[in-house]
C-alpha cells in the first residue's frame, strides 16, 4: 500500500499569502497524483489530478507540481473561500486507492 | 451536467448492515466506474472500494474484504454500497464519487454524502 503524507498538518495564514502544501509517496506514483479541497461539510472537490492540470473551473492561483515521490500544491495569494482542508490522493497503484491525512489552511 | 444523489441518513445497531445508494444522472452512466470514500468524524478521506458501472466488476480494500458489497442497476443509474456487521467506528460519512474521466482514478464528481451513525 502507497502511504502519503502530508504537511504541515496546519497551516496558519493571512489572506493574500502564497501557501505551499506537501504531499509525499512512500513509493513512485509517476505523476498519478490528485488534489481536493474540502470545506466544513461539504463534500471533496477536486483541484488537481495528474499532479499538475487543474480541474475544470479550478482557479489558476492553484497550482500542482512534482513527480515520482514529491508534490506540491500552491496556492498564489490566499483567497478567503480558500481557507479549507487539503488532501492529496494517489491512484498509480491501487487497489487501494489512498489518500494523505491532510493539510489545514487556517486563518492567522 | 452531472450530479450523484445519496440516500438519506441513518441510525443503524452494532452487528446491523446498511445500503446507500448513489444515483447518477447527467452522463452515460456505463462509461464511468464509481468509488465510495467514507469519512469519519473529524478524521480524514478514507477509500472503501471501487465498482464498474459497465459490467460490475469490483475492487475493495483488505481491511473490507467480506464485510461490504457493491453493486449497480444500470436501468436506474444506481449504485449501492452494503456494509454488514457494522461497528461503532464505522460511523461516518458515505461519500460515492464518479471517475473523472474513463478510466482514470481520480473523482470530479462527488455524491453530497450520506451519514451513517452506529450506536447501541
Amino acid at each position: 500500500e502507497i502511504v502519503l503524507t502530508q504537511s504541515p498538518a496546519t497551516l496558519s495564514v493571512t489572506p493574500g499569502e502564497r501557501v505551499t502544501l506537501s504531499c509525499r509517496a512512500s513509493q513512485g506514483v509517476s505523476s498519478n497524483l490528485a488534489w481536493y479541497q474540502q470545506k466544513p461539510g461539504q463534500a471533496p472537490r477536486l483541484l488537481i489530478h495528474g499532479a499538475s492540470t487543474r480541474a475544470t473551473g479550478i482557479p489558476a492561483r492553484f497550482s500542482g507540481s512534482g513527480s515520482g515521490t514529491e508534490f506540491t500544491l500552491t496556492i498564489s495569494s490566499l483567497q478567503s473561500e480558500d481557507f479549507a482542508v487539503y488532501y492529496c490522493q494517489q491512484y498509480y497503484n491501487w487497489p487501494p486507492l489512498t489518500f494523505g491525512g491532510g493539510t489545514k489552511v487556517e486563518i492567522k | 451536467q452531472v450530479h450523484l444523489v445519496q440516500s438519506g441518513a441513518e441510525v443503524k445497531k452494532p452487528g446491523a448492515s446498511v445500503k446507500v445508494s448513489c444515483k447518477a444522472s447527467g452522463y452515460t452512466f456505463t462509461n464511468y466506474g464509481i468509488s465510495w470514500v467514507r469519512q469519519a468524524p473529524g478524521q480524514g478521506l478514507e477509500w472503501m472500494g471501487w465498482i464498474s458501472s459497465y459490467n460490475g466488476n469490483t475492487n475493495y480494500p483488505q481491511k473490507l474484504q467480506g464485510r461490504i458489497t457493491m453493486t449497480t442497476d444500470t436501468s436506474t443509474s444506481t449504485t449501492y454500497m452494503e456494509l454488514r456487521s457494522l461497528r461503532s467506528d464505522d460511523t461516518a460519512v458515505y461519500y460515492c464519487a464518479r471517475e473523472g474521466r474513463y478510466s482514470s482514478s481520480w473523482y470530479g464528481y462527488w455524491g453530497q454524502g450520506t451519514l451513517v451513525t452506529v450506536s447501541s
